[in-house]
Order: C-alpha cells, then sequence, then structure tokens
C-alpha cells in the first residue's frame, strides 16, 4: 500500500541553524502538507502546496519557514533559523484531491537545543 | 479563531462496550470531517471520513454528522483493547478543504 515518507526520523539541531526537513509524498497525489505537533499538544496546520505553489498557510508559517518541491517526487519544509520553540514533531502529509482525506507521513522529530 | 473541540478524556469502556467519542466545530462552513487515530509518539492514521449530515459506517465505526449542531461523532462498537489510542477529531476549514483543523484528541482507553 503507498504511504507518505519522512526522513529523517529525528533531528537534532542547535538554535539559529537550518533545518530541511524531507518528504516523499503518495505517489499519485497532487496536494501536499506540513504540519507539526508540539508534544503533548495538538496537532496544527502550517502549509498546503498545490501546482507547485503555496495554496494556504496558518500564521505559524512565518518568513522563517519556506517549502519547495524541488523535484517529481520529494516534497520539503526549510526553517531558515531555527528556535527552541520549533521543536515538534512535524507530518507531511498528502492527498489526491482538495477535499479528499489527507494521509500522513510518520514524522519526524525535531530537538532544537 | 476556526475552533474544534473534543472532550480530552480519558475515556474509560471494558472490551466489548461502545466507545463514543464527540467533537463539535465553530466553522458553520465546514464541509469535510475526518476521525483520525494516534498512537502515542505515532502520525495520525485515518479511521473514517464523513461530508453528509447522517451516519455512516465502516466495521465497527460509526460516523455521525450533525450540521445544524455542528457536531461530530464516533461510536466504537465491540471496543478491544487495541483500540486504546487518542482519536483526533479534524475538519476541513474552508471550502477547498485544504487545511485541517484539529483538536486535542480524546483518550481512549479498552481495558480487558
Amino acid at each position: 500500500e503507498p504511504e507518505v515518507t519522512q526522513t529523517p526520523s529525528h533531528q537534532v539541531t542547535q538554535m539559529g541553524q537550518e533545518v530541511i526537513l524531507r518528504c516523499v509524498p503518495i505517489s499519485n497525489h497532487l496536494y501536499f502538507y506540513w504540519y507539526r505537533q508540539i508534544l503533548g499538544q495538538k496537532v496544527e496546520f502550517l502549509v498546503s502546496f498545490y501546482n507547485n505553489e503555496i495554496s494556504e498557510k496558518s500564521e505559524i508559517f512565518d518568513d522563517q519557514f519556506s517549502v519547495e518541491r524541488p523535484d517529481g517526487s520529494n516534497f520539503t519544509l526549510k526553517i531558515r533559523s531555527t528556535k527552541l520553540e520549533d521543536s515538534a514533531m512535524y507530518f507531511c502529509a498528502s492527498s489526491g484531491s482538495a477535499l479528499d482525506t489527507q494521509y500522513f507521513g510518520p514524522g519526524t522529530r525535531l530537538t532544537v537545543l | 479563531q476556526k475552533e474544534v473541540e473534543q472532550n480530552s478524556g480519558p475515556l474509560s469502556v471494558p472490551e466489548g462496550a461502545i466507545a463514543s467519542l464527540n467533537c463539535t466545530y465553530s466553522d458553520r462552513g465546514s464541509q469535510s470531517f475526518f476521525w483520525y487515530r494516534q498512537y502515542s509518539g505515532k502520525s495520525p492514521e485515518l479511521i473514517m471520513f464523513i461530508y453528509s449530515n447522517g451516519d455512516k459506517e465502516d466495521g465497527r465505526f460509526t460516523a455521525q454528522l450533525n450540521k445544524a449542531s455542528q457536531y461530530v461523532s464516533l461510536l466504537i462498537r465491540d471496543s478491544q483493547p487495541s483500540d486504546s489510542a487518542t482519536y483526533l477529531c479534524a475538519v476541513g476549514i474552508n471550502q477547498a478543504g485544504t487545511a485541517l483543523i484539529f483538536g486535542k484528541g480524546t483518550t481512549l482507553s479498552v481495558s480487558s
């Protein structure tokens, strides 16, 4: 069964460093998403991406964040200058259409020291 | 601020019982509704989706939607210990439905 994959599973970085989180969405899906979940808190929407551009973003997704689909398979989230409060689990998701079910990857745990 | 509210629980039921999980949402224009299950340290896993008012059944799971009351529920029949997890209600918040707003989740514990 097709699934969303994410790498790395765990990333440790120093405050102020740039990180890139990688995702491979399900191959025939057209919509891609990033969510985050701070430990013990709810899953929060960051950004959605369709047709090579951002279709929607939340207040959390400020200038420190960017997304890119550098090739036909990968979808990345870059955090330019990490802060302590960026420590969270980051989930990538994909769906076949806008209203369709979003399937989540296993997540990348980001720890900012 | 668009919100999705869930009782955090824990909801404790004995094995074989029916577990009832509830969710309310604030955006009357929402069109898509999802229930995900999340085990500790894992990613959300889809249980069911529902778009229309009424009931939708899939095996032991039944989702119920009442748009007039802005209420979604999930019933789990014949609950099993393996159903013990956090259940997340998620709502598509705009016409395109691209962003999902999640509730905090209800923790279900099924005892054998």
